[in-house]
């Protein structure tokens, strides 16, 4: 079975720093996608970056970059220059398509940042 | 461009009522998915489907049913809401082509609690 750890519930970062959050995961499958979504207080979920197993390049969006580790199944979210718009829960996600899974998403429990002033 | 547009965006209900909650997207998506998210869980996959017609069970379907009369419509009745089902859900839609380019796109929740 897929599995998503989010081993961070808070983490907190002052503003212009960098943070780091961490996701593990656990599959048997070598074709997959990892994700991290955003969700401020508002609730609407918004992907951040998106990352494909068979590339060996980290993904990078901007201020956001992965540090994506597959054999040892490590998928880590630096934010660069936090800014308090950064503020929201953070979910790590994982779907594969192969098998019965059918496309759907398996979340880690999030971790929730705070960005001070 | 709507996107997924869930409706309601809130609801109380008290113990033993039912209710749909509707999702509806328009971008021709074959995928759908009902969600729920609950303090310190993430999100789990209630009921899911396939296409037009079909439907499947995700893993927290207990209380819950689905139907997929339309493709663009996804709806998730409760017969008889519980305490235990407080919690905000999510509907998600993404298509099945073009799979390495594709992504989910949600609704923007519909919290939903049961007195």
């Amino acid at each position: 079975a897929q599995t998503v750890t989010q081993s961070q519930p808070e983490m907190s970062v002052q503003e212009a720093e960098t943070v780091t959050l961490s996701c593990t995961y656990d599959t048997s499958e070598s074709d997959y996608y990892l994700f991290w979504y955003k969700q401020p207080p508002s609730r609407q979920m918004i992907l951040v970056i998106r990352q494909e197993a068979y590339k060996q390049q980290n993904a990078t969006e901007n201020r956001f970059s992965v540090n994506f580790q597959k054999a040892a199944k490590s998928f880590s979210l630096k934010i660069s220059d936090s800014q308090l718009g950064d503020a929201a829960m953070y979910f790590c996600a994982y779907r594969t398509d192969r098998g019965s899974t059918l496309g759907r998403l398996y979340f880690g429990r999030g971790t929730q940042l705070t960005v001070w002033p | 461009n709507a996107g997924v547009t869930q409706t309601p965006k809130f609801r109380v209900l008290k113990t033993g009522q039912s209710m749909t909650l509707l999702c509806a997207q328009d971008m021709n998506h074959e995928y759908m998915y009902w969600y729920r998210q609950d303090p310190g869980m993430g999100l789990r996959l209630i009921h899911y489907s396939v296409g037009e017609g079909t439907t499947a069970k995700g893993e927290v379907p207990d209380g819950y049913n689905v139907s997929r009369l339309k493709k663009q419509n996804f709806l998730l009745g409760l017969e008889s809401a519980a305490p235990s089902q407080t919690s905000v859900y999510f509907c998600a839609s993404r298509t099945h082509w073009d799979r390495r380019n594709t992504e989910a796109f949600f609704g923007q929740g519909t919290r939903l609690t049961v007195v």
